[in-house]
C-alpha cells in the first residue's frame, strides 16, 4: 500500500514558469515531509523540508506548502531554471523513528 | 568531508552468480538503508538497519542480502534468486531518532548480462 501518493508522474513547463507537484499522505503519524531532488545517474539529495506545525516553507526558489487537514503537500519551484530539469520526490516520516516513506517521483523538463 | 561512497558505480553480472554492492559512510550516522530504482520509478526499499548487527526487511527484500558488521558498513549481496536485478541501487544513511532527511551515496548501476 502506497502511502505517499505524489503527482504528476511528469511535467513540462518554460523557463521561468512554476512547477508544481503535490503529494497527499495517509499516515496522520507522519510528522516529517522533505522533499529530494536527483539529477540523472546521481543520488537524490535534500532539497526543503517541512513540519506540521508550519504552513508554508521558502528556501531559495524552492517552496513548500502544507495542508495538515487536508493530508497534502506541495513543492513549487519559482523562476524556473533549465538546471532545474531533474526528478524530484516527496516523503513522509513518523515523529518517533526515521524510516522515510517516498513518493513515485515527478520528472520536470524546464524548456530554455 | 563526510558522505557515503558507494562502489562500484557499475557493475555486471552474469545470470546465476552473487555479486556484493559496497557502502561504507564516515557520517557516524546509526541507520543505514538500500533502495532499488528502475527507470522512470520512485525508490523502493529493500532492506535498512537502525543498529549494528541488526536489520530489517523492507518491501522488496526477497532475493537480497545485507550485513551489518560495523556502523560504518552496510554491504547488499544480489543473489541469484533475484530474477530481475537489472536496477539503480541507492544507498543512505541517517541518524537513528527523531525526524531527520537521508544522505544518499552516488548509486550503483548493476546491469546482468
Amino acid at each position: 500500500q502506497q502511502q505517499v501518493k505524489q503527482s504528476p508522474q511528469s511535467l513540462i513547463v518554460q523557463k521561468g514558469g512554476i512547477p508544481i507537484i503535490n503529494c497527499a499522505y495517509e499516515n496522520t503519524a507522519f510528522d516529517y515531509f522533505p522533499w529530494y531532488q536527483q539529477f540523472p545517474g546521481k543520488g537524490p539529495a535534500l532539497l526543503i523540508a517541512i513540519r506540521p506545525d508550519v504552513s508554508e516553507k521558502k528556501e531559495g526558489r524552492f517552496t513548500i506548502s502544507f495542508n495538515k487537514s487536508a493530508k497534502q503537500f506541495s513543492l513549487h519551484i519559482m523562476d524556473s531554471q533549465p538546471g532545474d530539469s531533474a526528478t524530484y520526490f516527496c516523503a513522509a516520516s513518523k515523529a518517533a523513528g526515521n524510516k522515510l516513506t517516498f513518493g513515485g517521483g515527478t520528472r520536470v523538463l524546464v524548456k530554455p | 568531508d563526510g558522505g557515503i561512497t558507494q562502489s562500484p558505480k557499475y557493475l555486471f553480472r552474469k545470470e546465476g552468480q552473487n555479486v556484493t554492492l559496497s557502502c561504507e559512510q564516515n557520517l557516524n550516522h546509526d541507520a543505514m538503508y538500500w533502495y532499488r530504482q528502475d527507470p522512470g520509478q520512485g525508490l523502493r526499499l529493500i532492506y535498512y538497519s537502525q543498529i549494528v548487527n541488526d536489520f530489517q526487511k523492507g518491501d522488496i527484500a526477497e532475493g537480497y542480502s545485507v550485513s551489518r558488521e560495523k556502523k560504518e558498513s552496510f554491504p547488499l549481496t544480489v543473489t541469484s534468486a533475484q530474477k530481475n536485478p537489472t536496477a539503480f541501487y541507492l544507498c543512505a544513511s541517517s541518524v537513528k531518532s527523531g525526524p531527520h532527511g537521508y544522505t544518499f551515496g552516488s548509486g550503483t548501476r548493476l546491469t546482468v548480462v
